[in-house]
């Protein structure tokens, strides 16, 4: 089955941008999803088909994909930006959701 | 706008079945083109998706759940439900609800719900 990996943990100082990796193996061929969830909240899509934002979403969050790898970069990053994020994609070869592990983001 | 919202028992014993409905409201759940899905999050944890049903019926769900999985719509009340069967300690968790469509960009959640498997 298709896996997603994120790394654990990102820690960015306030004001400066932070980028969360997801790996997987020709991820650029699929579409990439992402979510912030903060705690005691449900997920909220932040980036949808690996670089559009849904409406309300600041447009300091952006993404990329290509290769083994997409990225949610994250701009002037504030306090309140601090979150879990995951990637997400549909394997279409099999018709599953993947959900990559997750990535703590902290604000120093 | 379009809401969702979970419901069912927050408490199942052991190796019995687990069922939660979400309701939506704010929209129609026999909407062509959307899949209504079940994503889980067991404490401290990340995200696992369970299982979607297309608004014609067809159903996925995840292959390591997928003989546990039950996933079904009811137009009538504008509903969607899970049934997990032979439930254990594992598999508490908050279980979400959530609209996706073909590229599966879940989008909107439900609150979730707390549901813990104890005797």
């Amino acid at each position: 089955s298709y896996v997603l990996t994120q790394p654990p943990s990102v820690s960015v100082a306030p004001g400066q941008a932070a980028r969360i990796t997801c790996g997987g193996n020709n991820i650029g061929s699929k579409s990439v999803h992402w979510y912030q969830q903060k705690p005691g909240q449900a997920p909220v899509l932040v980036v949808y088909d690996d670089s559009d934002r849904p409406s309300g979403i600041p447009e300091r969050f952006s993404g990329s994909n290509s290769g083994n790898t997409a990225t949610l970069t994250i701009s002037r990053v504030e306090a309140g930006d601090e979150a879990d994020y995951y990637c997400q994609v549909w394997d279409s070869t099999s018709d599953h959701v993947v959900f990559g592990g997750g990535t703590k983001l902290t604000v120093l | 706008q379009l809401q969702l919202q979970e419901s069912g028992p927050g408490l199942v014993k052991p190796s019995e079945t687990l069922s939660l409905t979400c309701t939506v409201s704010g929209g129609s759940i026999s909407s062509s083109s959307y899949y209504w899905g079940w994503i889980r999050q067991p404490p401290g944890k990340g995200l696992e998706w369970i299982g979607s049903i297309y608004s014609s019926g067809s159903t996925y769900s995840n292959p390591s759940l997928k003989s546990r999985v039950t996933v079904s719509v009811d137009t009538s009340k504008n509903q969607f439900s899970l049934k997990l069967s032979s439930v254990t300690a594992a598999d508490t968790a908050v279980y979400y609800c959530a609209r996706h469509g073909p590229g599966a960009t879940f989008d909107p959640w439900g609150q979730g719900t707390l549901v813990t498997v104890s005797s």
